[in-house]
């Protein structure tokens, strides 16, 4: 079965820590990529996504996203985290059949 | 434009009654689709439409769930009877289409008791 996982399920950084979440999905067709971020208490917005093109992608708030076809993965990263990043964070993966699946979610909590 | 609309924002009822949730899709978006999120399962998607039609509903949990999109402009989701285990936010985006970046809405955060 298609899976999407995101392998830290809680990540503890300090302010100005380098970020970076993986995630992995099992599907070998052409896939769209997102990763979307739930602030406490708030619904889902995008951070950022990939449909083609340059594999390094960039989103809001200083985000970025690299999908490496040969691994399979499409890891958020971040060079220095502030205090308001403090959320949870999904990748998503929807492939061509236009089947949208989700990871189970990265609880990002950062300390002041 | 407004966003995603969701009704009611909570929900509390009792184990064995019918609960009715709500959505309007932004104007203009062809996909619809229905989540819901709790601490144990995480976020799971339930069923999608794209222009009305129900697509996908492997994720509906069982028969006691079901969903409709009349119109474009409306879609709902049904539970009967409720069960505790059924208490969770549940979410509805839409999209353009179905391989594009969801919209969500606010949430409704239901309560079985």
């Amino acid at each position: 079965a298609q899976s999407v996982s995101q392998h830290n399920h809680h990540v503890i950084l300090s302010e100005a820590a380098s970020l970076e979440l993986g995630c992995n999905y099992s599907y070998g067709g052409t896939v769209n990529l997102f990763w979307y971020v739930q602030y406490p208490g708030q619904h889902l917005q995008l951070l950022l996504k990939y449909f083609s093109g340059d594999p390094l992608v960039k989103g809001i708030k200083g985000f970025e996203a690299e999908f490496i076809k040969s691994k399979f993965s499409f890891n958020l990263r971040k060079p220095s985290v502030q205090w308001s990043d403090t959320a949870e964070y999904f990748c998503a993966v929807m492939n061509r059949d236009d089947k949208i699946i989700f990871g189970k979610g990265t609880r990002l909590h950062i300390l002041p | 434009d407004a966003g995603v609309i969701q009704s009611p924002r909570h929900e509390v009822t009792e184990m064995g009654q019918e609960v009715t949730l709500r959505c309007k899709p932004i104007s203009g978006h062809n996909s619809l689709f229905w989540y819901r999120q709790t601490m144990m399962r995480g976020l799971e998607l339930l069923i999608y439409f794209n222009n009305n039609v129900p697509i996908d509903d492997s994720g509906m949990p069982e028969d006691r769930f079901s969903a409709k999109m009349p119109n474009a402009s409306f879609s709902t989701l049904k539970i009967q009877p409720s069960e505790p285990r059924d208490s969770a936010v549940y979410f509805c985006a839409s999209s353009l289409a179905p391989s594009y970046e969801q919209y969500f809405g606010p949430g409704t955060r239901l309560t079985v008791t």
